[in-house]
Order: C-alpha cells, then structure tokens, then sequence
C-alpha cells in the first residue's frame, strides 16, 4: 500500500525553469515531510523537510509548499541548474521514532 | 566524522542463495534502517533496528531479516533469494533518540547493488 504518492515519475526542464513535484499522502498522522535528493551511484541525502504548522519553508533555492487539507505537498526549485538533475523522493514519519516512508520518486533532468 | 559504510559495494547470487550485507552506522548512530530500492517501486522500507532491538518493520516476506550488534554495525540477511530480489540495498543511520530535529534525518550509505540471476 502505498502511503505516500509522488508525480510526475520523470520531469525534463530547461535550465532557469521552475520544476515542481507533487506528492500527496493519507495519513493524518504523518508530521514530519522531508524531501530527499540522490545522485546516481550514491545514497539519498536530505535535502530539505517540513512540519505541519507551516504552509511553506526555503532553504536556498529549494521551497516546500504545504497543503494540510489537501494532504499534500510539493518541491518547488527555483532558477533549476543542470547540477540539479538528480531523484528526488518525498517521504513522511508519525512521530519521532517512526520509520519515514518514501514515494517511488522523480528522475529530474535539467537541460543547458 | 565518517560516513555510512556498506559493504559490498557489489554482488552477485544466484537463485535459491542466501545472503548478508553489512552496514556501519556514523559513529554515535543507534539507529539503522533498511531500505529496498528497485526502479518500478523507489524506495521500500525494510526494518529499523535502535540499540540491538527491532523497532519498526515494513512489508517484506520473513527471507528478510536483520539484526543490529552493540557496536550499533547492522547487517541484514535474505534467504531463498528470487530473482526480483535485485536490487539497490540501502543503509541509513540515524541518532535514534533526543529531539526530533537531531533524530528524524537519516544518513546513507552508497548502498549495495544485489543482482540474482
């Protein structure tokens, strides 16, 4: 079952755009939305996360936008660079001792 | 401080095999999950394990099993291997108590790359 959903699957945008990934959950339970980026090769690494009494958070060109009726969430970069072409996993917890389930992710290519 | 090693990097079995892949956690890490990574399903969580004990679990079949040691280095076993059990294997470590900020973010290692044939 999956608990938490992620879209598109793969995403292609030109240098300087804005890509944006979706993801949606059903948990209510669920209080912590990080957001994971892995380069090929190498292990995923956090790259940002959100709690939900905020409805958004930017580190850097990175932005999580938070929609706790809609139970859904989103990444958002901004000014993309090809250096950024990498997968991109959301991912939620219940509770500090949870295990933190991800979504299938996003093959993000940014173009020169 | 280091990072989370996995070894081996690499590894190849055939069917019916059984198999252990090893994991050190960063120095100071109680915690260390298990993740199953396939193309079609992302990233599929296996078990957690914090001081010795197994806390969490994920859906996997009982050929999956892991145990953590008390230098927190955890390893994880598959028996009767399939073939679609090929797969990237990950590691993850993370503080496994104390607040929230510092206990949430999960460390990984580059994984071990499973191939049943």
């Amino acid at each position: 079952q999956q608990q938490v959903k992620q879209s598109p699957q793969s995403l292609i945008v030109q240098k300087g755009g804005i890509p944006i990934i979706n993801c949606a959950y059903e948990n209510t339970a669920f209080d912590y939305f990080p957001w994971y980026q892995q380069f090929p090769g190498k292990g995923p690494a956090l790259l940002i996360a959100i709690r939900p009494d905020v409805s958004e958070k930017k580190e850097g060109r990175f932005t999580i936008s938070f929609n706790k009726s809609a139970k859904q969430f989103s990444l958002h970069i901004m000014d993309s660079q090809p250096g950024d072409s990498a997968t991109y996993f959301c991912a939620a917890s219940k509770g500090r001792d949870d295990k933190i389930i991800f979504g299938k992710g996003t093959r993000l290519h940014i173009l020169p | 401080k280091a990072g989370v090693t996995q070894t081996p990097r690499y590894l190849i079995k055939t069917r019916g095999q059984q198999v252990t892949l090893s994991c050190s956690p960063i120095s100071g890490h109680r915690s260390v999950s298990w993740y199953q990574q396939t193309p079609g399903q992302g990233l599929q969580f296996l078990f957690e394990y914090f001081s010795e004990t197994q806390r969490n679990k994920g859906n996997f079949p009982g050929r999956f099993s892991g145990r953590q040691f008390s230098n927190s280095r955890s390893e994880m076993n598959v028996s009767t291997l399939e073939l679609g059990d090929s797969a990237l294997y990950l590691c993850a470590s993370r503080q496994g108590q104390g607040p929230a900020v510092s206990n949430e973010k999960l460390f990984f290692g580059s994984g071990t790359q499973l191939s049943v044939l």
